[in-house]
Protein backbone atom coordinates (compact mmCIF):
# COMPACT_ATOMS: atom_id res chain seq x y z
CA UNK A 1 0.00 0.00 0.00
CA UNK A 2 1.11 3.56 -0.72
CA UNK A 3 1.74 5.78 2.55
CA UNK A 4 3.86 7.32 4.48
CA UNK A 5 6.06 6.43 6.97
CA UNK A 6 7.34 7.43 10.40
CA UNK A 7 9.51 5.82 12.96
CA UNK A 8 9.42 5.54 15.78
CA UNK A 9 6.24 6.02 17.42
CA UNK A 10 7.71 7.15 20.24
CA UNK A 11 10.93 8.59 20.82
CA UNK A 12 12.91 9.45 24.26
CA UNK A 13 15.92 10.78 24.16
CA UNK A 14 18.38 12.76 26.57
CA UNK A 15 18.95 16.32 26.69
CA UNK A 16 21.86 17.63 24.78
CA UNK A 17 21.56 14.35 22.39
CA UNK A 18 21.01 15.10 18.52
CA UNK A 19 18.28 12.40 17.43
CA UNK A 20 16.61 11.63 13.90
CA UNK A 21 13.68 11.17 13.03
CA UNK A 22 12.79 8.83 9.93
CA UNK A 23 10.37 10.07 6.96
CA UNK A 24 9.28 7.92 4.28
CA UNK A 25 7.04 7.93 1.41
CA UNK A 26 6.02 5.44 -1.58
CA UNK A 27 3.46 7.81 -3.29
CA UNK A 28 6.14 9.78 -5.77
CA UNK A 29 5.71 12.84 -4.19
CA UNK A 30 7.81 15.44 -5.09
CA UNK A 31 6.91 17.62 -2.20
CA UNK A 32 7.79 16.39 1.58
CA UNK A 33 7.20 18.81 4.80
CA UNK A 34 7.97 18.34 8.57
CA UNK A 35 5.71 20.05 11.13
CA UNK A 36 5.57 20.32 14.40
CA UNK A 37 3.09 20.15 16.85
CA UNK A 38 2.04 21.51 20.91
CA UNK A 39 -0.53 21.08 22.74
CA UNK A 40 -3.45 22.94 21.86
CA UNK A 41 -1.32 24.62 18.63
CA UNK A 42 -1.60 24.18 15.55
CA UNK A 43 1.27 22.37 13.11
CA UNK A 44 4.36 25.17 12.94
CA UNK A 45 5.84 24.49 9.76
CA UNK A 46 9.82 23.04 10.09
CA UNK A 47 11.79 22.74 7.18
CA UNK A 48 9.87 21.33 3.15
CA UNK A 49 11.42 20.35 -0.03
CA UNK A 50 10.14 21.16 -3.30
CA UNK A 51 12.80 18.58 -4.76
CA UNK A 52 15.46 16.19 -4.02
CA UNK A 53 18.48 17.85 -2.94
CA UNK A 54 16.38 21.41 -2.32
CA UNK A 55 14.98 22.67 0.73
CA UNK A 56 13.88 25.58 2.21
CA UNK A 57 13.27 26.93 6.16
CA UNK A 58 9.50 26.88 7.63
CA UNK A 59 9.06 29.00 10.44
CA UNK A 60 10.57 27.43 12.83
CA UNK A 61 13.63 25.65 11.51
CA UNK A 62 16.00 26.68 14.34
CA UNK A 63 17.57 23.70 15.79
CA UNK A 64 16.40 21.49 13.28
CA UNK A 65 18.27 20.39 9.93
CA UNK A 66 17.34 17.94 6.94
CA UNK A 67 18.36 16.40 4.08
CA UNK A 68 16.61 15.51 0.76
CA UNK A 69 19.10 12.91 -0.84
CA UNK A 70 16.24 10.76 -2.43
CA UNK A 71 12.77 11.69 -3.49
CA UNK A 72 11.21 8.89 -0.91
CA UNK A 73 12.96 10.37 2.37
CA UNK A 74 13.15 13.35 4.17
CA UNK A 75 14.77 12.72 7.15
CA UNK A 76 14.62 15.79 10.40
CA UNK A 77 17.28 15.93 12.66
CA UNK A 78 16.28 17.64 16.13
CA UNK A 79 19.78 19.06 17.32
CA UNK A 80 20.94 20.22 20.90
CA UNK A 81 20.36 23.66 19.81
CA UNK A 82 16.44 23.35 20.16
CA UNK A 83 15.62 24.76 23.08
CA UNK A 84 12.65 22.89 23.69
CA UNK A 85 12.19 19.77 21.23
CA UNK A 86 9.37 17.67 23.00
CA UNK A 87 6.59 17.48 20.82
CA UNK A 88 4.39 15.52 18.06
CA UNK A 89 6.15 15.54 14.80
CA UNK A 90 4.78 14.86 11.68
CA UNK A 91 6.13 14.48 8.11
CA UNK A 92 3.81 15.05 5.53
CA UNK A 93 4.08 14.90 1.34
CA UNK A 94 2.22 16.11 -1.52
CA UNK A 95 2.12 15.52 -5.47
CA UNK A 96 3.65 19.38 -6.06
CA UNK A 97 2.91 22.91 -6.29
CA UNK A 98 0.74 23.72 -8.62
CA UNK A 99 -2.85 24.90 -7.93
CA UNK A 100 -5.58 22.41 -7.38
CA UNK A 101 -6.64 20.16 -4.50
CA UNK A 102 -2.81 19.28 -3.91
CA UNK A 103 -3.64 18.21 -0.53
CA UNK A 104 -0.84 17.13 1.83
CA UNK A 105 -0.93 13.39 3.15
CA UNK A 106 0.24 12.70 6.73
CA UNK A 107 2.42 10.24 8.18
CA UNK A 108 1.21 8.87 11.61
CA UNK A 109 3.86 11.34 13.66
CA UNK A 110 6.53 10.88 15.75
CA UNK A 111 6.46 11.57 19.98
CA UNK A 112 9.70 12.86 21.04
CA UNK A 113 9.97 13.27 24.44
CA UNK A 114 13.45 14.13 25.50
CA UNK A 115 14.32 14.01 29.21
CA UNK B 1 2.46 35.26 6.60
CA UNK B 2 -0.53 34.48 7.15
CA UNK B 3 -3.38 34.62 9.95
CA UNK B 4 -5.65 32.15 10.25
CA UNK B 5 -8.11 32.42 13.18
CA UNK B 6 -10.57 29.72 14.32
CA UNK B 7 -12.37 28.60 17.47
CA UNK B 8 -10.63 26.91 20.18
CA UNK B 9 -13.32 24.54 21.04
CA UNK B 10 -16.91 23.83 19.84
CA UNK B 11 -19.47 21.08 22.24
CA UNK B 12 -22.51 19.81 20.02
CA UNK B 13 -24.88 16.72 20.65
CA UNK B 14 -25.44 13.54 18.58
CA UNK B 15 -27.11 14.01 15.44
CA UNK B 16 -27.11 17.62 15.64
CA UNK B 17 -25.32 19.92 13.18
CA UNK B 18 -22.44 22.09 13.53
CA UNK B 19 -20.05 24.81 11.84
CA UNK B 20 -16.76 25.75 12.65
CA UNK B 21 -15.94 28.92 11.18
CA UNK B 22 -11.87 29.65 9.87
CA UNK B 23 -11.09 33.56 9.05
CA UNK B 24 -7.66 34.33 7.32
CA UNK B 25 -5.90 36.92 6.20
CA UNK B 26 -3.26 36.55 3.69
CA UNK B 27 -0.61 38.41 1.42
CA UNK B 28 -1.59 35.53 -1.26
CA UNK B 29 -4.08 32.42 -1.24
CA UNK B 30 -4.06 29.42 -3.32
CA UNK B 31 -6.67 27.35 -1.80
CA UNK B 32 -8.09 26.54 1.74
CA UNK B 33 -7.98 22.93 3.06
CA UNK B 34 -9.52 21.08 5.81
CA UNK B 35 -8.67 18.25 7.83
CA UNK B 36 -9.42 16.28 10.45
CA UNK B 37 -7.20 15.18 13.46
CA UNK B 38 -8.35 12.77 16.42
CA UNK B 39 -6.18 12.95 19.49
CA UNK B 40 -2.68 11.28 19.17
CA UNK B 41 -3.14 10.61 15.20
CA UNK B 42 -2.49 12.12 11.97
CA UNK B 43 -4.48 14.72 10.18
CA UNK B 44 -6.73 13.39 7.45
CA UNK B 45 -7.67 15.67 4.32
CA UNK B 46 -11.33 16.17 4.56
CA UNK B 47 -12.27 18.92 1.77
CA UNK B 48 -10.81 21.71 -0.68
CA UNK B 49 -12.24 25.52 -1.64
CA UNK B 50 -10.27 27.66 -4.22
CA UNK B 51 -13.36 29.31 -5.46
CA UNK B 52 -16.21 31.08 -3.77
CA UNK B 53 -19.37 28.68 -2.75
CA UNK B 54 -20.12 25.54 -0.91
CA UNK B 55 -18.54 22.14 -1.46
CA UNK B 56 -20.91 18.84 -0.14
CA UNK B 57 -18.81 15.55 0.67
CA UNK B 58 -21.34 13.24 2.46
CA UNK B 59 -22.35 14.58 5.87
CA UNK B 60 -19.04 17.26 5.35
CA UNK B 61 -19.77 21.00 3.71
CA UNK B 62 -17.01 23.82 3.00
CA UNK B 63 -17.55 26.76 2.24
CA UNK B 64 -15.33 29.71 0.94
CA UNK B 65 -15.87 33.41 0.32
CA UNK B 66 -12.28 34.91 -0.45
CA UNK B 67 -13.37 38.61 -0.46
CA UNK B 68 -14.71 38.41 3.21
CA UNK B 69 -11.28 35.98 3.98
CA UNK B 70 -13.83 33.62 5.79
CA UNK B 71 -14.51 29.82 5.28
CA UNK B 72 -16.74 26.97 7.39
CA UNK B 73 -17.10 23.54 7.58
CA UNK B 74 -20.30 22.14 7.92
CA UNK B 75 -20.67 18.83 9.99
CA UNK B 76 -24.67 17.38 9.56
CA UNK B 77 -25.46 14.32 11.44
CA UNK B 78 -23.01 14.12 13.92
CA UNK B 79 -21.84 11.06 15.44
CA UNK B 80 -19.32 10.64 18.53
CA UNK B 81 -16.56 9.55 16.17
CA UNK B 82 -16.48 13.29 14.80
CA UNK B 83 -15.16 14.35 18.06
CA UNK B 84 -11.70 15.33 16.89
CA UNK B 85 -10.04 18.50 15.97
CA UNK B 86 -10.72 20.41 13.12
CA UNK B 87 -7.92 22.30 11.05
CA UNK B 88 -7.94 24.98 8.85
CA UNK B 89 -5.25 26.14 6.52
CA UNK B 90 -4.57 28.01 3.62
CA UNK B 91 -2.07 27.38 0.77
CA UNK B 92 0.10 30.29 -0.22
CA UNK B 93 0.21 31.18 -3.94
CA UNK B 94 3.61 33.34 -3.74
CA UNK B 95 6.68 31.93 -6.10
CA UNK B 96 9.26 31.41 -3.11
CA UNK B 97 6.68 29.67 -0.78
CA UNK B 98 4.10 28.36 -3.81
CA UNK B 99 2.82 25.41 -2.32
CA UNK B 100 3.21 25.63 1.53
CA UNK B 101 0.00 25.44 3.97
CA UNK B 102 -0.57 27.70 6.92
CA UNK B 103 -2.77 26.24 9.75
CA UNK B 104 -4.86 27.56 12.04
CA UNK B 105 -4.83 26.20 15.85
CA UNK B 106 -7.55 24.03 15.62
CA UNK B 107 -10.93 23.57 16.71
CA UNK B 108 -11.77 20.69 19.48
CA UNK B 109 -15.17 19.29 18.68
CA UNK B 110 -16.59 17.32 21.32
CA UNK B 111 -19.95 15.45 20.59
CA UNK B 112 -22.09 14.19 23.46
CA UNK B 113 -24.34 11.47 23.28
Amino acid sequence: DGGITQSPKYLFRKEGQNVTLSCEQNLNHDAMYWYRQDPGQGLRLIYYSQIVNDFQKGDIAEGYSVSREKKESFPLTVTSAQKNPTAFYLCASSRGLAGGPVEQFFGPGTRLTVL
Amino acid sequence: GQNIDQPTEMTATEGAIVQINCTYQTSGFNGLFWYQQHAGEAPTFLSYNVLDGLEEKGRFSSFLSRSKGYSYLLLKELQMKDSASYLCAVRDQRGSTLGRLYFGRGTQLTVWP
